[in-house]
């Protein structure tokens, strides 16, 4: 089965500064590789996602890139801001209706005002 | 529109006790899922229901775990008895019809085993 692995486990980072979170995964057949944000008390909420046939994706501030040669992909923040204080997780799966997600381990990230 | 819902938001038990979870997908959401999330680990899939049937349930430990999904709305997750390990936030989530890139998920039920 899939196994996906994340990277750091922790990370802080001056508010304005980036913050980039890389995750890798096993199975070549996944195609569909979204990011979840989960606040405090909260379920996880989906903030972007990437399919196999691009290598990048932006949405304003958060980008998502994709190395399907290598298997590992990235969350990039830019110009961060403290309500982007979270837990990130990284998922991998195939895009197929009822196939399974299978998440990374998270990353907590703090914003250092 | 409103959201997954999910009660009890706490639960603390013992060991060996019973509990169960309840959950109340998005109007229309077919499919559903249970999620176990324990402390510093992503979300696990327990089971997915597929209107009122199972999609998959293999990593579900069927000798305590049981979920039903009787109406093909609103879902019961029950633990019986629970064990130390069980210790986690139980997440649900559902989507209109399977797609993995719309899963909507519910605040959780965390659970405290002692």
């Amino acid at each position: 089965g899939e196994n996906v692995e994340q990277h750091p486990s922790t990370l802080s980072v001056q508010e304005g500064d980036s913050a980039v979170i890389k995750c890798t995964y096993s199975d070549s057949a996944s195609n569909y590789f979204p990011w979840y944000k989960q606040e405090l008390g909260k379920g996880p909420q989906l903030i972007i996602d990437i399919r196999s046939n691009v290598g990048e994706k932006k949405d304003q501030r958060i980008a998502v890139t994709l190395n399907k040669t290598a298997k590992h992909f990235s969350l990039h923040i830019t110009e961060t801001q403290p309500e982007d204080s979270a837990v990130y997780f990284c998922a991998a799966s195939m895009d197929f209706g009822n196939e399974k997600l299978t998440f990374g381990t998270g990353t907590r990230l703090t914003i250092i005002p | 529109e409103a959201g997954v819902a999910q009660s009890p938001r706490y639960k603390i038990i013992e060991k060996r006790q019973s509990v169960a979870f309840w959950c109340n997908p998005i109007s229309g959401h077919a499919t559903l899922y249970w999620y176990q999330q324990i402390l510093g680990q992503g979300p696990k899939l327990l089971i997915q229901f597929q209107n009122n049937g199972v999609v998959d349930d293999s990593q579900l430990p069927k000798d305590r775990f049981s979920a039903e999904r009787l109406k093909g709305v609103d879902s019961t997750l029950k633990i019986q008895p629970a064990k130390l390990e069980d210790s986690a936030v139980y997440l649900c989530a559902s989507s209109l019809d399977g797609q993995v890139w719309e899963q909507y998920f519910g605040p959780g039920t965390r659970l405290t085993v002692t």
